[in-house]
């Protein structure tokens, strides 16, 4: 079965670091880039990070460029997002997704997505 | 602030057709990029519902559509159903911001 699964949200100061993972498996992970989509609570969806298969590139959202790190292990089947210097405005649901598309990026779409993970920045 | 636009909500009585418009410029939809639509169940992750402005994922009803044209996308929805209550989202990527976009959002209610 092809599934996504996060772990590494939580509750964590203004300031703080926090990193998610997101465990994939039924798919070929290499293969395929993988990103990061956030939603608020209450909110719409906004586009956080993606980084391409071989993980050699990488694209950040002007929100969290220089703050957030995209990497993954394609020998542990495994995408992460290393988030530092925490605002109160990056509170939201963190979802993992898998990318698809004919063509290089910016041609791709989520087409898998995880379940989601709290990340609550509060004192 | 989205530079995708939609409706905040749309409704149908069941059985009815239902459409969700999605406006951009040209530095997005206008400039030739794809359009592809997700669904969002209360409390659950989104799903992707239409890719490259009109294809289905396997699984997905025939009752959902796509449709593109200049700087706007459109989501149908012909037969209206109870499961179909839920938010839908645009996506697209925009040259300016150099990133991918969503929509605002719609939520579908029933009459």
């Amino acid at each position: 079965e092809v599934q996504l699964l996060e772990s590494g949200g939580g509750l964590v100061q203004p300031g703080g670091s926090l990193r998610l993972s997101c465990a994939a498996s039924g798919f070929t992970f290499s293969n395929y880039a993988m990103s990061w989509v956030r939603q608020a609570p209450g909110k719409g969806l906004e586009w956080v990070s993606t980084i391409r298969g071989g993980g050699d590139s990488t694209y950040y959202a002007d929100s969290v460029k220089g703050r957030f790190t995209i990497s993954r292990d394609n020998s542990k089947n495994t995408l992460y997002l290393q988030m530092n210097s925490l605002r109160a405005e990056d509170t939201a649901v963190y979802y993992c997704a898998k990318n698809r598309g004919s063509g290089s990026y910016p041609y791709w779409y989520f087409d898998l997505w995880a379940r989601g993970t709290l990340v609550t920045v509060s004192s | 602030q989205s530079v995708l636009t939609q409706p905040p909500s749309v409704s149908g009585a069941p059985g009815q057709r239902v459409t969700i418009s999605c406006t951009g410029s040209s530095s997005n939809i206008g400039a030739g990029y794809d359009v592809h639509w997700y669904q969002q169940l209360p409390g659950t992750a989104p799903k992707l519902l239409i890719y490259v402005n009109s294809n289905r994922p396997s699984g997905v009803p025939d009752r959902f559509s796509g449709s593109k044209s200049g700087t706007s996308a459109s989501l149908a929805i012909t037969g209206l159903q109870a499961e179909d209550e839920a938010d839908y989202y645009c996506q697209s990527y925009d040259s300016t911001l150099s990133g991918y976009v969503f929509g605002t959002g719609t939520k579908v209610t029933f009459l």
